[in-house]
């Protein structure tokens, strides 16, 4: 298993459009959340799945943001109608358990510009 | 809320020294978790240490150490004998008991000079 992976690296799109990402978290990891990361700032919580069952959202989260773990292995995480202040990086991180009681590992993040 | 606090945007520290990275947190809980995480450029985000909230001794991993001091709310990380790959964001974390989402702080950049 070569960590958690994330797709696309990068991703430039224009206002108004919608946009997917991919998270392939370690297998048999139950946890998986999203975080968003802007510059000079530290990571934001999104949301976060136990297996299938999306379990918080953030008041981040707006209506256009819905993420999803079908089958409780890989996630995706949609925006729709993207604004220039979706510009940030998207990361991706699954644990095995809870993360005060194991380790949670992240992938490299996909970094989203709306221009 | 809780909130997690670095006060110190940028360090940096020479080869082989020493170098301590601040962190203060405000909560009203009484049980959580505390974590230093780094944040190489261009690469994932790694646990660099842990510690439990009830636990009095502060914890170490290898060059890695913290002071903990609750009553102060303050946690801060020693990086001992600097390392040029130490060079990275450090982001202090916090988790309540009761949750399962980790609250960052802005992060501290540390450049290790040679």
């Amino acid at each position: 298993d070569t960590g958690v992976s994330q797709n696309p690296r990068h991703k430039i799109t224009k206002r108004g459009q919608n946009v997917t990402f991919r998270c392939d978290p370690i297998s048999e990891h139950n946890r998986l959340y999203w975080y968003r990361q802007t510059l000079g700032q530290g990571p934001e919580f999104l949301t976060y799945f136990q297996n299938e069952a999306q379990l918080e959202k953030s008041r981040l989260l707006s209506d256009r943001f819905s993420a999803e773990r079908p089958k409780g292995s890989f996630s995706t995480l949609e925006i729709q109608r993207t604004e220039q202040g979706d510009s940030a990086m998207y990361l991706c991180a699954s644990s095995p358990g809870p993360v005060r009681d194991t380790e949670a590992f992240f992938g490299q993040g996909t970094r989203l510009t709306v221009v | 809320a809780q909130t997690v606090t670095q006060s110190q945007p940028e360090m940096s520290v020479q080869e082989a020294e020493t170098v301590t990275l601040s962190c203060t947190y405000d909560t009203s809980e009484s049980d959580y978790y505390l974590f230093w995480y780094k944040q190489p450029p261009s690469r994932q985000m790694i646990l660099v240490i842990r510690q439990e909230a009830y636990k009095q001794q502060n914890a170490t991993e290898n060059r890695f150490s913290v002071n903990f001091q609750k009553a102060a709310k303050s946690f801060s990380l020693k990086i001992s004998d600097s390392q040029l790959g130490d060079a990275a964001m450090y982001f202090c974390a916090y988790v309540a008991i009761k949750d399962d989402k980790i609250i960052f702080g802005k992060g501290t950049r540390l450049h290790i000079l040679p």
